[in-house]
């Protein structure tokens, strides 16, 4: 299995533009989670999805935040408008048991 | 609310040293606690899982111990080696829900 998939990578755009993230889950993983991590903050729990319907969405900081997942094998994270705060390198995991998560590489977004 | 807390925040150690990292979390009604390996740049890999019924742990070089009771947890690395360098988190996952609390990590250098 190739693991989570994520892109892009990076993402450096202005303020004020629209981001999209979007992960691939492994096969056969029913829960799909999405972290952000900063200096400050560290890895921080935005959103989790268990077959395809959001469960835990206490951690998205606010309104501009959204993500969605229309089928089992894709997740988007969607930020707008963005802003410089918003700065940070986001995760993807995914898992199907309440064992261990298995995370993507990571997004690294720069709002500029 | 469950808080997690990782000391040292930093440590570099000559090759070849013994070392523990240590984790403390405030809340003791856990499921299973993680612990996590990160390189710069990249995305969090499984070290070992341990479940809230066990004490401990091993893989290899490492260890990990918990004691539920008094909050802590710890990774013990023997003969540690220069790839062993990389950030360590600690993270908790409760009696409900599916997701992890996170440390903040412990950012290990082991000196050649």
């Amino acid at each position: 299995d190739a693991g989570v998939i994520q892109s892009p990578r990076h993402e450096v755009t202005e303020m004020g533009q629209e981001v999209t993230l979007r992960c691939k889950p492994i096969s056969g993983h029913d829960y799909l989670f999405w972290y952000r991590q900063t200096m400050m903050r560290g890895l921080e729990l935005l959103i989790y999805f268990n077959n395809n319907v959001p469960i835990d969405d206490s951690g998205m900081p606010e309104d501009r935040f959204s993500a969605k997942m229309p089928n089992a094998s894709f997740s988007t994270l969607k930020i707008q408008p963005s802003e410089p705060r918003d700065s940070a390198v986001y995760f993807c995991a995914s898992t199907s048991s309440r064992d261990t998560q298995y995370f993507g590489p990571g997004t690294r977004l720069t709002v500029l | 609310k469950q808080e997690v807390t990782q000391i040292p925040a930093a440590l570099s150690v000559p090759e070849g040293e013994n070392l523990v990292l240590n984790c403390s979390f405030t809340d003791s009604a856990i499921y299973n606690l993680q612990w996590f390996r990160q390189d710069p740049g990249k995305g969090l890999t499984s070290l070992l899982l341990i479940q809230s019924s066990q004490r401990e742990q091993t893989s290899g070089r490492l260890n990990a111990s918990l004691d539920k009771s008094s909050g802590r947890s710890t990774l013990y690395i023997a003969a540690s080696q220069p790839g062993d360098s990389a950030t360590y988190l600690c993270a908790v996952r409760g009696n409900y829900g599916q997701n992890f609390v996170f440390g903040p990590g412990t950012r290990l250098s082991v000196l050649p």
